[in-house]
């Protein structure tokens, strides 16, 4: 079965790193590209960042640019993201997706992150 | 960016009864390749989210066929024919068509 496993996530003080890490397994993880997308408490879905198979190509969005670095290690089936410069604004559960048909057909249940001094 | 915009917000729909959902985007999804990349998912309180459909039209595997997308262009809907009482959650819009990858705000639909 395939399935997604987060990790990584914790409370910080604004300014901190952290890095979050997707297990994955039961699907070839190596051609598929695969998303980070996080939920504030209580609002709306938003995407972070997008890498493609082999880690050529990357996507963030504007609000993490140049403090987020999304990554893989293929031969650990493993995602991972990178969060330095942390500010409160972040504080989110951080999911990892895995596209399907240009659409999120898995996801993981979640890693919530809090950035509070 | 592509910002997407869901209507209602909320929805209170009798069991057994009909629900629509509307998505409308800032603008055109249609790709390059000749495919709009728009897709459905479903989230359940305490879940992540799931998905029901992919390219507009298209049910995902498992997903029951009370549920179905349309739209073209601009202006997409996701319809279910009978809501059943697991159809309780929040649903979002969303398109991959160009970064960023943009959500619709979410439509929160309640079981009467």
């Amino acid at each position: 079965e395939a399935q997604l496993v987060e990790s990584g996530g914790g409370f910080v003080q604004p300014g901190g790193s952290l890095r979050l890490s997707c297990a994955a397994s039961g699907f070839t993880f190596s051609t598929s590209w695969m998303t980070w997308i996080r939920q504030a408490p209580g609002r709306g879905l938003e995407w972070v960042a997008t890498i493609k198979e082999h880690g050529s190509d990357k996507w963030y969005a504007d609000s993490v640019k140049g403090r987020f670095t999304i990554s893989r290690d293929n031969a650990k089936t493993s995602l991972y993201l990178q969060m330095d410069s942390l500010r409160v604004e972040d504080t989110a559960v951080y999911f990892c997706a895995r596209h399907w048909v240009s659409a999120f057909d898995l996801w993981g249940q979640g890693t919530l992150v809090t950035v509070s001094s | 960016d592509i910002v997407m915009t869901q209507t209602p917000l909320s929805s209170p729909v009798t069991l057994g009864q009909p629900a629509s959902i509307s998505c409308r985007s800032s603008q055109s999804l249609v790709y390059s390749d000749g495919n709009i990349y728009l897709s459905w998912l479903q989230q359940r309180p305490g879940q992540p989210p799931r998905l029901l459909i992919y390219r507009v039209s298209n049910r995902f595997p498992g997903v029951p066929d009370r549920f179905s997308g349309s739209g073209a262009g601009t202006d997409f809907t996701l319809k279910i024919s009978r809501v059943e009482a697991e159809d309780a959650g929040v649903y979002y819009c969303m398109q991959t068509t160009q970064f960023p990858n943009t959500f619709g705000q979410g439509t929160k639909l309640e079981i009467k």
